[in-house]
């Protein structure tokens, strides 16, 4: 199976830290994407991670763990505009299509 | 140029009718796909082209027809659609089509089906 679990909303306050977790069966996906997607907009690319381990980008991390089908996306110094929706998505297979969950919906708090 | 573009922005439609949305690159990529998103669900993949070719059609209704015409353009014909269609359509691209390509999204035209 390819399911793909991570948390429907968290809130955290402007400046701080967040880690929004992912789940997913080890089967069937070679890496994770992360992407942020504003209400009414487009996802737009934050990461991608196919290897053990973290990825860091200015205040944006993600770290993956394959052999524990579970990656995380952390965001620091946050700021409103950061309020948004944060997809993991698994990536291969034989077409090496996405498969999307249901995203988590950030809310930043002043 | 980094910019997917898709037109038109908003789209209603009766169910008799018939339209297309259109989608259009110009970064050389040479995967485009569609993508349907209900609100405040993950987009849905629904078509994948690669090299022009139609590589993955995920059990989508006939309702639906994708065209590639050439390497910057997709379209998504629409005809005798149901309300239950009506959604955000999303089109992307990446570069190959490869493991690990990032894919880049356009705006999306929202669809009403009446």
């Amino acid at each position: 199976g390819q399911n793909i679990d991570q948390p429907t909303e968290m809130t955290a306050t402007e400046g701080a830290i967040v880690q929004i977790n992912c789940t997913y069966q080890t089967s069937g996906f070679n890496g994770l994407f992360w992407y942020q997607q504003h209400a009414g907009e487009a996802p737009t690319f934050l990461s991608y991670n196919v290897l053990d381990g973290l990825e860091e980008k200015g205040r944006f991390s993600s770290f993956l763990s394959r052999s524990k089908g579970y990656s995380y996306l952390l965001l620091k110094e946050l700021q409103m505009k950061d309020s948004a929706s944060y997809l993991c998505a698994g990536s291969g297979g034989s077409n090496y299509k996405l498969t999307f969950g249901k995203g988590t919906l950030l809310t930043v708090n002043p | 140029d980094t910019e997917v573009t898709q037109t038109p922005k908003h789209l209603v439609m009766g169910m008799t009718n018939k339209k297309s949305l259109k989608c259009e690159q110009h970064m050389g990529h040479r995967a485009m796909y569609w993508y349907k998103q209900k609100a405040k669900k993950p987009p849905e993949l629904m078509f994948v082209y690669s090299y022009e070719k139609l590589s993955i059609n995920e059990s989508v209704p006939s309702r639906f027809s994708p065209e590639c015409p050439n390497s910057s353009l997709l379209n998504l014909h629409l005809h005798a659609l149901q309300p239950e269609d009506s959604a955000l359509y999303l089109c992307a691209s990446s570069q190959e089509g490869r493991e690990g390509d990032e894919q880049y999204f356009g705006p999306g035209t929202r669809l009403t089906v009446t």
